[in-house]
């Protein structure tokens, strides 16, 4: 049990349906964070919440729309997407100290996304 | 830049043997962590060991040691006496100030053992 949890660890769905993600963490990190990872590709950052405010969106297109409600939930609402968006997303969380680079990154099992 | 290189697609061990998986990274970051997650098959990360820039000794956990050359900006991941169990995709990452709070991702290499 790592701590961050995510819903559903599957999803098929067409490409005109609307669907959420959950990311859910109770380890009091302040951080959370959406990674994508096709096949045979390296994990690609998303975005980035730091205290619920949104620090980064990696030029990711608009039919992916993140929501950071509170500092232990995190939701990615996905609508009108593509085959290519077939892929596993990662949900991490963090402990971000100041200016430190210590504190691992703490991710969830994913949640394996199939786009017909 | 920020980057984090992995040259091993693919290593191959038997089981009691010890392997290493190259990792070099780009940074002109004087401060920055490094780490090491493992992916089995079933897609959960998980996190094996860090080396903080300015830390003095390699770092250890278990079977687990990080190999790290400063100067050659390498950050090795030593696996002693494999197990089945470490078959999985092995990812080198690194964290800078000026990365903000996200860590920066190798392609992987795949690990297997075998018996």
């Amino acid at each position: 049990e790592t701590g961050v949890t995510q819903t559903p660890r599957h999803l098929v769905m067409g490409m005109t349906n609307k669907k959420s993600l959950k990311c859910e963490q109770h380890l009091g990190h302040n951080a959370m964070y959406w990674y994508k990872q096709s096949a045979k590709k390296p994990l690609e950052l998303m975005f980035v919440y730091n205290f619920k405010e949104q620090t980064e969106n990696n030029s990711v297109p608009s039919r992916f729309s993140p929501e950071c409600p509170n500092s232990s939930h995190l939701f990615l609402h996905l609508h009108t997407l593509q085959p290519e968006d077939s892929a596993l997303y990662l949900c991490a969380s963090r402990r971000t100290a100041g200016l430190a680079v210590t504190g691992e990154q703490f991710f969830g099992p994913g949640t394996r996304l199939t786009v017909l | 830049a920020q980057k984090i290189t992995q040259t091993q697609p693919g290593m191959f061990v038997q089981e009691k043997e010890a392997v290493t998986l190259d990792c070099t990274y780009d940074t002109s970051d004087p401060s920055y962590g490094l780490f090491w997650y493992k992916q089995p098959s079933s897609g959960e990360m998980i996190f094996l060991i860090y080396q903080g820039s300015y830390d003095q000794q390699n770092a250890t956990e278990g079977r687990y040691s990080l190999n790290f050359q400063k100067a050659r900006k390498s950050a090795n991941l030593v696996i002693s006496a494999s197990q089945l169990g470490d078959s999985a995709m092995y990812f080198c990452a690194m964290i800078t100030l000026q990365a903000g709070t996200a860590l920066i991702f190798g392609k992987g290499t795949t690990l297997s053992v075998s018996s």
